[in-house]
């Protein structure tokens, strides 16, 4: 099963680019890595999700290292709205998703 | 506008009642899922299902019960049997089973046990 490491917590100035790292060794080669953010007591939401390439979106990029054991999510421009609970997530054996305590990203004016 | 909707918000119970939390969605999505958060902690999977009158136990499944007897709609009963039930619960969906693509979450309903 995939297990993934992140900080507990991280600052970002408004307007510079938030970079959230996460670490999954353990991670097999059909296993993808799924990024969601969680506004306080709300439902979480989806961010972006890959396998080995580097993924971009409207939201984020993801970037991916060559041996897969870690991986980056960039928000290019964080915002004071971008403040959240970031879950790096593995799969299980069943796909089924295995979430941590992920990281509090505060963005300060 | 399509989404899942999660009925109650909050909901308070005394011990040794059940209470069944509503789930609904609009997306005509096969799979639902449930899942619990206690604070400070990530998402815990209680129960999935991939298609209607068909469910999984997920990782803490004791003290819960569900039914999808409909594709839009999977309830989740918190019963006396669950020993510390208060939490913060989740439903979501997503278009296919075995979650390879995005999950849609509902806003949640925070249970406390009085």
């Amino acid at each position: 099963d995939a297990k993934t490491t992140q900080p507990p917590s991280m600052d970002c100035a408004e307007g510079r680019a938030a970079n959230l790292p996460c670490n999954h060794s353990t991670i097999s080669g059909n296993e993808y890595v799924y990024w969601y953010r969680q506004i306080h007591s709300q439902g979480p939401q989806y961010i972006i999700h890959g396998l080995k390439n580097n993924e971009t979106n409207e939201m984020a990029s993801l970037i991916i290292t060559e041996d897969r054991k870690s991986s980056t999510l960039i928000l290019p421009h964080a915002t004071l709205r971008d403040t959240a609970v970031y879950y790096c997530i593995g799969q299980d054996s069943n796909y089924q998703l295995i979430w941590g305590a992920g990281t509090k990203l505060i963005i300060k004016p | 506008d399509g989404g899942i909707t999660q009925s109650p918000k909050y909901l308070f119970r005394k011990e040794g009642q059940n209470v069944t939390l509503s789930c609904e969605q609009n997306l005509n999505h096969d799979a639902m899922y449930w899942y619990r958060q206690d604070p400070g902690q990530g998402l815990r999977l209680i129960y999935y299902s991939q298609i209607v009158n068909d469910f999984q136990k997920g990782d803490i499944a004791e003290g819960y019960s569900v039914s999808r007897e409909k594709k839009e709609s999977f309830p989740l009963t918190v019963t006396s049997a669950q020993k510390n039930p208060t939490a913060f619960y989740l439903c979501a969906s997503s278009p296919q089973s075995g979650q390879t693509g995005e999950l849609f979450f509902g806003e949640g309903s925070r249970l406390t046990v009085l």
